[in-house]
């Protein structure tokens, strides 16, 4: 599977915008990007994917690269609540996800 | 808003008993799996499962793991002979169609002392 890079962490204030970037520079053509959100304590949280165009939804919007090798997760006015840690998943014809370290954004008040 | 529920919450077991984790995934959904989490890494895969068959299954998914869909709307991990480096929490997870999203349930915390 290609693999993709996050920062480790990332800080927000409150009520600001959030760009999360996400790396993937051996992406192929069939590899749709995919995002995740672990709360604490809790299982993963399906945010967002895309294949190609930037795509929208109620909790975030995605931005992806011309050239794919890159996209970023903007959620547009953070809160308390979004603080968790973010995952970037490339998915293929596999079923299954591998999960990476991800992104934990801290929201401060 | 339908979704994807674990019992127990939390199983402490003893090293080397048998111990079956029990997910209800969401009632139209198809696909299944199983992820596994150790306290303070990352989210692990471990199988899933499609037609009443294992589809995938990761390396860390041996032997001593079973899974199954005894009825139209369980879905068991079983853990045959359970060692100290199987504590984490396990997430069960459905989608309804294959590499769509996955919706994911509270986990349960299997601690083996």
């Amino acid at each position: 599977d290609a693999k993709t890079t996050q920062p480790n962490s990332m800080e927000s204030n409150e009520e600001e915008p959030v760009h999360l970037p996400c790396n993937h520079s051996t992406i192929s053509g069939t590899d749709y990007i995919h995002w995740y959100r672990q709360l604490p304590s809790q299982g993963p949280e399906y945010v967002i994917h895309g294949l190609t165009s930037n795509v929208n939804n109620r909790m975030a919007s995605l931005a992806i690269a011309e050239d794919r090798k890159s996209s970023t997760l903007i959620l547009h006015r953070a809160t308390l609540r979004d603080a968790a840690v973010y995952y970037c998943i490339l998915r293929r014809n596999n079923n299954d996800m591998r999960f990476g370290a991800g992104t934990r954004l801290t929201v401060k008040p | 808003e339908p979704e994807v529920t674990q019992t127990p919450s939390h199983q402490v077991t003893q090293m080397g008993q048998e111990v079956i984790l029990r997910c209800v995934p969401i009632s139209n959904h198809l696909y299944f799996y199983w992820y596994r989490q150790i306290l303070g890494q990352k989210v692990e895969f471990l199988v899933s499962f499609y037609n009443n068959e294992i589809s995938e299954k990761s390396e860390i998914f041996d032997d001593q793991f079973s899974v199954e869909r005894p009825d139209g709307s369980n879905f068991t991990l079983k853990i045959r002979s359970t060692k100290l480096e199987d504590s984490a929490m396990y997430f069960c997870a459905s989608t309804l169609r294959e590499r769509y999203e996955q919706y994911f349930g509270p986990g349960t915390r299997l601690t083996v002392t």
